[in-house]
């Protein structure tokens, strides 16, 4: 069955360290991958997507996601993180198989940055 | 302002008892979704439309039921077959299913928390 792990539940770092927040994914066949965030009372909101093409995605707020389709990894980076980057951050697949899709959220990694 | 209005934003339920969670977006969007939320779990999809009159089996539609007859509108039903209610409810609409297109972004609203009393 896919399956999508974020291994760090739980991230604090001071402001203008860098982030790197992992996930991993078991699927063989095509993907969409995703990151999504949920800042504190707020909606959930599409950072970043990959569907095809350069592997090293850029989203919103200075963040980006590799793509290694060996690892099965789409792994989050920002250089120098922000107070206001305090947030639940959650990666998603989308298993791609004709015409079918099945999308599947990781667990979520909250980030806490301090000042 | 366009947007997702989930309602209520809490919800009690006895036991044995079936209730509706309305969600309503004016985005035009012609699919949208519903989520669950649990501590730890992350987001599991329970059913999806990706046009009016027709709708699909997520991952755990087991114990929900969805209509879709209109467009705008995608309320959700969990019945009292639903062994474990308590959790958090997301809708979510794109203009069309977002793994067919990737220029397709998904608007979340702002849940429903149910609770069993």
């Amino acid at each position: 069955a896919q399956s999508v792990s974020q291994h760090n539940h739980h991230v604090i770092l001071s402001e203008a360290a860098s982030l790197e927040l992992g996930c991993n994914y078991s699927y063989g066949g095509t993907v969409n991958l995703f990151w999504y965030v949920q800042y504190p009372g707020q909606h959930l909101q599409l950072l970043l997507k990959y569907f095809s093409g350069d592997p090293l995605v850029k989203g919103i707020k200075g963040f980006e996601a590799e793509f290694i389709k060996s690892k099965f990894s789409f792994n989050l980076r920002k250089p120098s993180v922000q107070w206001s980057d305090t947030a639940e951050y959650f990666c998603a697949v989308n298993a791609r198989t004709g015409t079918a899709s099945k999308l599947t959220f990781g667990t979520g990694t909250r980030l806490q940055v301090t000042l | 302002d366009g947007g997702i209005t989930q309602s209520p934003k809490y919800l009690f339920r006895k036991e044995g008892q079936n209730v509706t969670l309305s969600c309503e977006q004016n985005l035009n969007h012609d699919a949208m979704y519903w989520y669950r939320q649990d501590p730890g779990q992350g987001l599991r999809l329970i059913y999806y439309s990706q046009i009016v009159n027709d709708f699909q089996k997520g991952d755990i539609a087991e114990g929900y039921s969805v209509s879709r007859e209109k467009k705008e509108s995608f309320p959700l039903t969990v019945t009292s077959a639903q062994k474990n209610p308590t959790a958090f409810y997301l809708c979510a609409s794109s203009t069309r299913p977002f793994w067919a297109d990737s220029n397709q972004p998904q608007h979340f609203g702002d849940g429903t928390r149910l609770s069993i009393l």
